[in-house]
């Protein structure tokens, strides 16, 4: 089976600017939540979501948002960027609820 | 506040060596999940503990949960280097990860032959 995929793997934005990350789940896994990690703040929780819909969010402002499609693959987006949101942004899915979670490779955002 | 501390947060040891890593957690959950990142990588799942008493083993790695106590090891037998990597506990306080994952610092492990 084909794990979490996540595109691009590395991106160089300017602040003001937006991005969106890409995530496909492993096949048959509906529920994909978001992380981002920085060496200051270490790994928090963005959001999941769960048969297109979002079920939580972490603490991070709105400029950070996602949307899952129906065949599970999620985006997310930030929109202005700042210096601070450079980070390793990590996808995640799982089969159910009490699974653990399966990691993507990760997409490192450098915002300049 | 919900917090999952570990310690320490570094280690080095020499290879053949028994230690054991430490997560406590603020408040109740009986989900804990133990991960382990390489320089560069992404998070690979190594353990799920889902009830007190849990104990699970893969190879020389042996993760145990007190949910009474809020505190999880990582326990390490025989250190080789190929264990060398940062580990991370993380604990869902939600009973089915609505707010997701809480994770600890990590614990930055080198093993020296």
């Amino acid at each position: 089976k084909a794990g979490v995929t996540q595109t691009p793997r590395y991106l160089i934005k300017t602040r003001g600017q937006q991005v969106t990350l890409s995530c496909s789940p492993i096949s048959g896994h509906r529920s994909v939540s978001w992380y981002q990690q920085t060496p200051g703040q270490g790994l928090q929780f963005l959001f999941e979501y769960f048969s297109e819909t979002q079920r939580n969010k972490g603490n991070f402002p709105g400029r950070f948002s996602g949307r899952q499609f129906s065949n599970s693959r999620s985006e997310m987006n930030v929109s202005t960027l700042e210096l601070g949101d450079s980070a390793l942004y990590l996808c995640a899915s799982r089969a159910n609820f009490f699974e653990t979670q399966y990691f993507g490779p990760g997409t490192r955002l450098l915002v300049l | 506040e919900l917090k999952v501390e570990q310690n320490p947060l570094f280690l080095s040891m020499q290879e053949g060596k028994n230690y054991t890593i430490y997560c406590n957690y603020s408040t109740t959950s009986d989900r804990l999940y133990w991960y382990r990142q390489d320089p560069g990588k992404s998070l690979e799942s190594l353990f799920v503990l889902l009830s007190n008493g849990a104990v699970k083993q893969e190879g020389r790695l042996m993760a145990s949960l007190d949910t009474k106590a809020r505190l999880s090891t990582l326990h390490i037998t025989a250190a080789v280097h190929d264990l060398s990597a940062t580990y991370f506990c993380a604990v869902d306080f939600s009973g089915g990860g609505a707010d997701g994952l809480t994770f600890g610092k990590g614990t930055h492990l080198i093993i020296q032959p």
